[in-house]
């Protein structure tokens, strides 16, 4: 079992909808949660982070955690060409310091 | 974010060579982490510098080493390159808010 796993997708939404990326980890001990997006050919950036369970909203952005579940989501709200990316979740392990474990992207598509 | 930088952008190399990453983070940010980032996965966590001293490592061959300087800037080593070395090499340095972590441009590395 992979430590964080996403679906790869591709994950095709319209423009102006509501996209939902899924995360699952398997270290019960994680503290801290991460989504990264990255555009081909450039470096992740980070977009939301999350530390409680619940949701946290940044804008068209909100964050889900549900520790009990061991799940990760990241909710796109109006949905934009420029959107479209690679979103990467990422895990703190909880028995190390700063060690971040990533899982391997869902690619998500928005049509016009 | 937290103005981090990697040169050289692009580098080729032949098997058996020796390669040196370098990574600049924006003053005050001591903490340096470097990963590896294949095409189409997440990135893989190498190791990780925090006062000139490799706190962290993960699942990476001896022959990745690195060191960080008095400046916390930093260097990532590969000797005796192969081909399945060939990937994205990115530097991240933690952030002020909590766990964050900021990655720089990257350094494309081909191996032929």
């Amino acid at each position: 079992q992979k430590e964080v796993e996403q679906n790869s997708g591709p994950l095709s939404v319209p423009e102006g909808a509501i996209a939902s990326l899924n995360c699952t980890y398997s270290d019960r001990g994680s503290q801290s949660f991460f989504w990264y997006r990255q555009y081909s050919g450039k470096s992740p950036e980070l977009i939301m982070f999350i530390y409680s369970n619940g949701d946290k909203e940044d804008g068209r952005f909100t964050a889900q955690l549900n520790k009990a579940s061991q799940y990760v989501s990241l909710l796109i709200r109006d949905s934009q060409p420029s959107d479209s990316a690679t979103y990467l979740c990422a895990v703190k392990s909880g028995s190390s310091a700063s060690k971040i474990i990533f899982g391997s992207g869902t690619r998500l598509s928005i049509r016009p | 974010d937290a103005g981090v930088t990697q040169s050289p952008t692009h580098l080729i190399k032949t098997r058996g060579q020796q390669v040196t990453l370098r990574c600049s983070p924006k003053s005050g940010h001591d903490t340096v982490s470097w990963y590896q980032q294949a095409l189409g996965q997440g990135p893989q966590f190498i190791f990780q510098y925090y006062e000139e001293e490799e706190r962290q490592r993960g699942n990476f061959p001896d022959r990745f080493s690195g060191h960080q300087f008095p400046n916390y800037s930093s260097e990532l080593n590969v000797n005796a390159l192969l081909l399945g070395d060939s990937a994205l090499y990115l530097c991240a340095c933690r952030g002020t808010r909590g766990d964050t972590q900021y990655f720089g441009p990257g350094t494309r590395l081909t191996v032929l």
